[in-house]
């Protein structure tokens, strides 16, 4: 079956570091893969999409690259803050495109003054 | 309005009542979802409608759970004979269409269901 595999334990950085997170997976090629951020006691809200074919996506601060061959995403942010402290979530696309996703348990990373 | 709307925020039943959870997505958002969320875990998908048909409901666990869109706009969740681990926060989501290009969920704030 499909496994995603996120970090488990918290991530702690400092203010203004880079936090890479990561996002493996087995036994699927998916067509695109999602990230979100969630914040305790609130649903989930998307912050990227990158596709099979994409290599790497950037907007303002974040960055994902996708390696199809080793089946990983990795999630920058860069010029970390105390704001982005939060539960990241990386998401496969399991169907035809209609966002049957397969999530991970997520990353909580909690970024330090 | 302007984002994806749920109700009841929370609800608490007793084992083996029946409840109904509602969604209101986003004005002109064909595509609806609903997932649930464990503590500690992931959102995991349950079922998908594309207008008021549920296009694949694959991820209901058992047939306690049913959804229904009538109108192809609000969606109401409902469970039977409520079991304890039935226990989660049931999130509800909406996109534009479907297809690649399907992008990005919008989900609400959930609802969060104890079942005593």
């Amino acid at each position: 079956s499909q496994k995603i595999e996120q970090n488990s334990e918290a991530l702690n950085i400092q203010e203004g570091k880079t936090a890479t997170l990561t996002c493996n997976y087995t036994n699927y090629s998916p067509a695109y893969l999602q990230w979100y951020r969630q914040d305790p006691g609130r649903g989930p809200v998307f912050l990227l999409l990158i596709r099979e074919n994409e290599k790497e996506k950037r907007k303002e601060r974040l960055k994902v690259t996708f390696d199809t061959t080793l089946k990983q995403s990795l999630f920058h942010i860069t010029a970390s803050q105390p704001a982005d402290s939060a539960t990241y979530l990386c998401a496969l696309e399991r169907s035809g495109g209609y966002n049957k996703l397969i999530f991970g348990a997520g990353t909580r990373l909690a970024v330090h003054p | 309005g302007a984002g994806v709307s749920q109700t009841p925020s929370n609800k608490v039943t007793e084992k083996g009542k029946y409840v109904e959870l509602r969604c209101d997505p986003i004005s002109g958002h064909t595509a609806l979802y609903w997932y649930r969320q464990s503590l500690g875990q992931g959102p995991e998908f349950l079922i998908y409608f594309q207008g008021t048909g549920a296009a694949d409901d694959s991820g209901l666990p058992n047939d306690r759970f049913f959804a229904v869109r009538p109108e192809g706009s609000v969606s109401t969740l409902k469970i039977q004979r409520t079991e304890r681990g039935d226990s989660a926060v049931y999130l509800c989501a909406s996109s534009t269409g479907q297809g690649i290009d399907a992008g990005e969920l919008f989900f609400g704030e959930g609802s969060r269901l104890t079942v005593l």
